[in-house]
């Protein structure tokens, strides 16, 4: 079946500091692959979303993404983080079956220190 | 951009009683609606999937006569919690999608439903 992981269920950076959150995903052919973020008690914001073409894509409020193959991987990086970056991340994929529904990963939980 | 409009934002009912959850497309069709839900701390689990003018797709363990959701039109979609108890309290978020999967997905912005 497939899957999404994040392998860091909670981060803490430094406000001013570089960002990598971890995204590994199983799936055989080119996936369509998301980032999502959501503040407490909110829906999920749509960061950035790979389908084909450049492996970099970039997103908003700062926010890129590098698809790898070969390393079936999706890393959600930022220069420099700011305090309101704070927030829960997700990372998902298209699923496989006819509903196409969104399958996510545990997310990973970022927090800033001042 | 997309929107996705999701009410009530919040809501507290009586245990027994029933809860609609609305969500609609302002600005696109919505093809497809997910219904999700999403425990505190925890990650989003796909209650059930619907199309315009069909019946729903619940995902294995999810109970269809509980979670009643109706999606007659290519802009709205409910999710009805019948005879609600406490352990339906939860967070529940709507995904609405046009026909184009790289059109994307659009979420709502989720209803905190407590039951007491």
């Amino acid at each position: 079946a497939q899957s999404v992981t994040q392998p860091d269920i909670h981060i803490t950076v430094s406000e001013g500091a570089s960002l990598e959150l971890r995204c590994n995903y199983s799936y055989g052919a080119t996936p369509y692959l998301f980032w999502y973020v959501q503040s407490p008690g909110q829906g999920l914001q749509l960061l950035l979303k790979y389908f084909s073409g450049d492996t970099l894509v970039q997103g908003i409020k700062g926010f890129e993404a590098e698809f790898k193959r070969s390393q079936s991987s999706f890393n959600l990086r930022k220069p420099s983080v700011h305090w309101s970056d704070a927030a829960e991340y997700f990372c998902a994929v298209v699923g496989w079956g006819s509903q196409g529904n969104l399958i996510f990963g545990k997310g990973t939980k970022l927090s800033v220190k001042p | 951009g997309a929107v996705v409009s999701q009410h009530p934002s919040w809501v507290i009912c009586k245990s027994g009683t029933s809860v609609k959850i609305e969500c609609r497309s302002l600005d696109f069709q919505a093809t497809t609606m997910f219904w999700y839900r999403q425990f505190p701390k925890q990650s989003l689990m796909l209650m059930a999937t619907s199309n315009e003018g069909s019946k729903a797709t619940y995902e294995q363990g999810v109970e269809k006569d509980k979670f009643l959701i109706n999606h007659a039109s290519l802009t709205l979609s409910t999710l009805t919690v019948t005879s609600a108890h406490p352990e339906d309290s939860s967070f529940y978020i709507c995904s609405a999608r046009e026909t184009r999967v790289d059109y994307g997905y659009t979420f709502g912005s989720g209803t905190r439903l407590t039951v007491v």
